[in-house]
């Protein structure tokens, strides 16, 4: 059972291109989490969704960010118009269930230039 | 706004020492949740404690968890090099799915 795949790994934009980051849960989890960490900080919570459905996205700048997890694929994290702030290390985590334990993928790490 | 707080920041130390790392809220927390992520990776998560006052063991770890449910410790043991990495908590709030993470303690350990 293959764990929580996150791509691309690295990811690097110049300001104003969109950055698209991808999140494929693990086998038979229908709830995906988005967290973003920036250096030397603690993840921060982005948004909450299950299947074809957002839960939550309290944690998501009002603009430029959205969020999706299509019947059908992985889930994608988009960040339109990227700038210099939006550099950080965004992982996306999986569960069966909302309050069950999420696993959480390898990153990926967004360097806008 | 729930918040954890996470002391020491950084941490560095001998092979073979001990050490305690702090997670502290004023908030409480329906579990809380210890991991570890090593540089480039994701978090990996180490234990969950639910009820207030439990003590947990893993190796030479131990997780104690406030009777208040609103802190946290986590106690090594004989520190080798491969516990080097950025140790982090996270709680549950009552009634929420989401994760507050703390700020992390980057621990160290020299050969």
């Amino acid at each position: 059972n293959a764990g929580v795949m996150q791509n691309p790994r690295h990811l690097v934009r110049r300001r104003g291109q969109e950055a698209r980051l991808r999140c494929s849960p693990m086998k038979g989890h229908s709830h995906v989490y988005w967290y973003r960490q920036l250096p030397e900080e603690g993840l921060k919570f982005m948004v909450y969704l299950q299947k074809e459905n957002i839960i939550d996205e309290s944690g998501m700048p009002k603009e430029r960010f959205s969020a999706e997890f299509p019947k059908e694929g992985p889930s994608i994290l988009r960040i339109q118009q990227v700038v210099r702030g939006d550099s950080a290390a965004y992982f996306c985590a999986s569960s069966p269930a909302y309050d069950t334990e999420a696993f959480f993928g390898q990153g990926t790490r967004l360097t806008v230039v | 706004t729930q918040l954890l707080e996470q002391s020491p920041q950084f941490l560095s130390i001998q092979e073979g020492e001990n050490l305690t790392v702090y997670c502290n809220s004023s908030s409480v927390f329906s579990s809380l949740q210890w991991y570890r992520q090593e540089p480039g990776e994701g978090p990996v998560l180490l234990v969950t404690v639910v009820t207030g006052g439990e003590v947990k063991k893993l190796k030479r770890l131990t997780f104690q968890f406030g009777d208040a449910r609103k802190d946290s410790s986590l106690h090594i043991t004989a520190a080798q090099p491969g516990d080097t990495g950025l140790y982090l908590c996270a709680g549950e709030g009552s009634g929420t799915y989401k994760y507050i993470f703390g700020t992390g303690t980057r621990l160290k350990v020299l050969a």
